[in-house]
């Protein structure tokens, strides 16, 4: 299985700061790599598939980059709603795996 | 609007089966390019992928649940199914459904459950 390995585990921030979550795969799965959001008692909400394009109704500042085996999560401006557990998921073979989560909290 | 929601007992027996089952409605559950999936999350962990069907009958499950895990698809009733034999409390989680949207090799989860959370304990 390909091992996705998300840092930090954890992070505080304030509103208004910009935040970049980073994630590796432990070998190379081109760019078929989604970025989740989910809140505390809901499900998983998909923010970007292929690296690095939006999913239909995510805010803009919202970005994703990266191939191969580094991927990048940033918010250009964090805001409220924002706070939550950012999770990757490699999709390049079976079984799909996802990272352990990233949880963004108020600073 | 696509709506998934899963449905099945909350407490479940060590050595029995878990059944849960996922209606999806606003949608047919027969397009081609969309696959549902089953992901399962233990209480304070990661998510983990279980197993995925196309309404053609395809399954495809982890290898590492593979032995126990059985998924189908019933296209008159716009439903989904999963049954994970032989349970344990390792498979106390929050359980969801999901669509996933395939395009270029591709795969979205775009749509997803509420979640059923599955305990088992005696």
């Amino acid at each position: 299985d390909i091992q996705m390995t998300q840092s930090p585990s954890s992070l505080s921030a304030s509103v208004g700061d910009r935040v970049t979550i980073t994630c590796r795969a432990s070998q190379s799965i081109s760019n078929f790599l989604n970025w989740y959001q989910q809140k505390p008692g809901k499900a998983p909400e998909l923010l970007i598939f292929a690296a690095s394009s939006l999913h239909r109704g995510v805010p803009s500042r919202f970005s994703g980059s990266g191939s191969g085996t580094d991927f990048t999560l940033t918010i250009s401006s964090l805001q409220p709603e924002d706070f939550a557990t950012y999770s990757c998921q490699h999709t390049y073979s079976t079984p799909p795996t996802f990272g352990q989560g990233t949880k963004v909290e108020i600073k | 609007q696509l709506q998934l929601q899963e449905s099945g007992p909350g407490l479940v027996k060590p050595s029995e089966t878990l059944s849960l089952t996922c209606t999806v409605s606003g949608a047919s559950i027969s397009i081609d390019n969309n696959y549902w999936g089953w992901i399962r999350q233990p209480p304070g962990k990661g998510l983990e992928w279980i197993a995925s069907i196309y309404y053609s009958g395809s399954t495809y499950y982890n290898p590492s649940l593979e032995s126990r895990v059985t998924i189908s698809v019933d296209t008159s009733k716009n439903q989904f199914s999963l049954k994970l034999s032989s349970v344990t409390a390792a498979d106390t989680a929050m359980y969801y459904c999901a669509r996933i949207v395939t395009d270029g090799g591709y795969s979205d989860y775009d749509y997803w459950g509420q979640g059923t959370l599955v305990t088992v304990s005696s």
